[in-house]
């Protein structure tokens, strides 16, 4: 099972900041916290991973707390294009075969 | 195009028919992925290889599913007197060797048993 718990669902207004919320309360010390997307008939794509500190790159920016129990994803400019199922995944990708994925939150940009 | 390719991108069958896929990895990656994805579901891991060694098996893959990577590149997954249940879309991934979970998906074989 998934290793993770997020919303459902979540609108967000085209040109605003989304925030995509994500528990891992049960995270081990050595497991990342990835975040992966997929547009409708797509296969998934990676955003952006991270351990311990806050990650940024082109895509996004990914925020842990401190005890790394939860995280936030953020979109800082939402545009259409970015509508889709966000999934966060708590593994450990290098060691590990497989990232398990739960159901994400589908993300809805309106005009 | 130098991702990842998946073929065929639709299959239609009927239930009892064999079906095969093929995956096409990007070309340096050492580590090959098969997901199924149904509706409304995130992906289910199914297997994965290192170079031609199958490392893990999903206990979703049953006795009528079997992957190969033969010579370290191409996959195929077949799957043998198909089932209605298995309806979904198969994903394939791939990643370097020195992977920091980032898979690169292919955009998935669509297939439907009637």
């Amino acid at each position: 099972d998934a290793k993770t718990t997020q919303p459902p669902s979540m609108d967000c207004a085209e040109g605003r900041a989304a925030n995509l919320p994500c528990n891992h309360s049960t995270i081990s010390g050595n497991e990342y916290v990835y975040w992966y997307r997929q547009i409708h008939s797509q296969g998934p794509q990676y955003i952006i991973h991270g351990l311990k500190n806050n990650e940024t790159n082109e895509m996004a920016s990914l925020i842990i707390t401190e005890d790394r129990k939860s995280s936030t994803l953020i979109l800082p400019h939402a545009t259409l294009r970015d509508t889709a199922v966000y999934y966060c995944i708590v593994g450990n990708g290098g060691s590990q075969g497989n990232l398990i994925f739960g159901k994400g939150t589908k993300l809805s940009v309106k005009p | 195009d130098t991702g990842v390719s998946q073929d065929p991108r639709h299959k239609i069958t009927k239930r009892g028919q064999n079906v095969t896929f093929r995956c096409d990895p990007i070309s340096e990656h050492n580590r090959l992925y098969w997901y199924r994805q149904t509706l409304g579901q995130g992906p289910e891991f199914l297997t994965y290889f290192q170079n031609e060694a199958q490392l893990e098996k999903s206990r979703l893959l049953s006795d009528r599913f079997s992957a190969e990577r033969p010579k370290g590149s191409f996959s195929t997954l077949e799957i043998q007197r198909t089932e209605q249940g298995d309806s979904a879309m198969y994903l394939c991934a791939s990643s370097p060797h020195a992977n920091t979970g980032e898979l690169f998906f292919g955009e998935g074989s669509r297939l439907t048993v009637l």
